[in-house]
């Protein structure tokens, strides 16, 4: 496509219950990040892929929280037992290169999760 | 650790006045900056970047200048339209793709 992609768009979740938030990168991109927004916050790092490695995830908030990228394209990003401090918008972006921290993210529209 | 410091909102202005968002970071070294923007129903957008002291980055009539001695990036329109009403996020990044850290942006609403 034409951009990243994200779904669903709008999830709710009932407390315990384990949800699955998908990312298709533009094609191509080597990098893909996952970002949690709090409302009325900015976005907050969770994890980092280049190509199917997970490089960083030192901003899962914890255990609960896993991601994936298995053949280096789509990433599935899966929280376990979600609490309600878990609802925010999931945020993926990719970008092209490998290098250098100017090359742009491109962001999908985000998966807002709200657990009741 | 890496932070950055948006001026908080909302900021309410009339169309065609002036628009400062201030932006100031911390961080070690020399990272690039950026400003996205957020529309209504939208995803983050990049509006412009800095890549290094003294740059000026620049965008539908949007600018901001890489203050190194200020440790400041702050966002500028000389004349705001209604179109401009979104949430503006000051952000930092570091080479070899490192996450982008962003402040906890600012939302601008312009009436007419």
């Amino acid at each position: 496509g034409a951009g990243v992609s994200q779904s669903p768009r709008y999830k709710v979740a009932k407390r315990g219950q384990d949800v699955a938030l998908r990312c298709d990168p533009i094609s191509g991109h080597v990098s893909l990040f996952w970002y949690q927004q709090a409302l009325g916050q900015g976005p907050e790092f969770l994890t980092y892929f280049q190509n199917e490695a997970q490089l960083d995830k030192s901003g899962l908030p914890s255990d609960r929280f896993f991601a994936e990228r298995p053949e280096g394209s789509v990433s599935t990003l899966k929280i376990q037992r979600t609490q309600q401090e878990d609802s925010a918008v999931y945020l993926c972006a990719s970008s092209l290169g490998t290098s250098g921290g100017t090359g742009e993210l491109f962001f999908g529209e985000g998966s807002r999760l709200t657990v009741l | 650790g890496d932070s950055v410091t948006q001026m908080e909102g909302p900021v309410t202005l009339s169309e065609e006045a002036f628009l400062t968002i201030n932006c100031t970071y911390t961080a070690t070294g020399y990272p690039s900056l950026f400003w996205y923007v957020q529309y209504p129903g939208e995803g983050l957008q990049l509006l412009l970047k800095a890549t290094k002291a003294d740059d000026k980055g620049s965008n539908k009539g949007f600018e901001a200048t890489y203050r190194k001695e200020t440790t400041s990036f702050h966002l500028e329109k000389g004349s705001v339209q209604v179109s401009d009403s979104a949430v503006y996020f000051c952000a930092l990044r570091h080479s070899g793709n490192t996450p982008l850290v962003f402040g906890k942006g600012t939302r601008l609403s312009v009436i007419a």
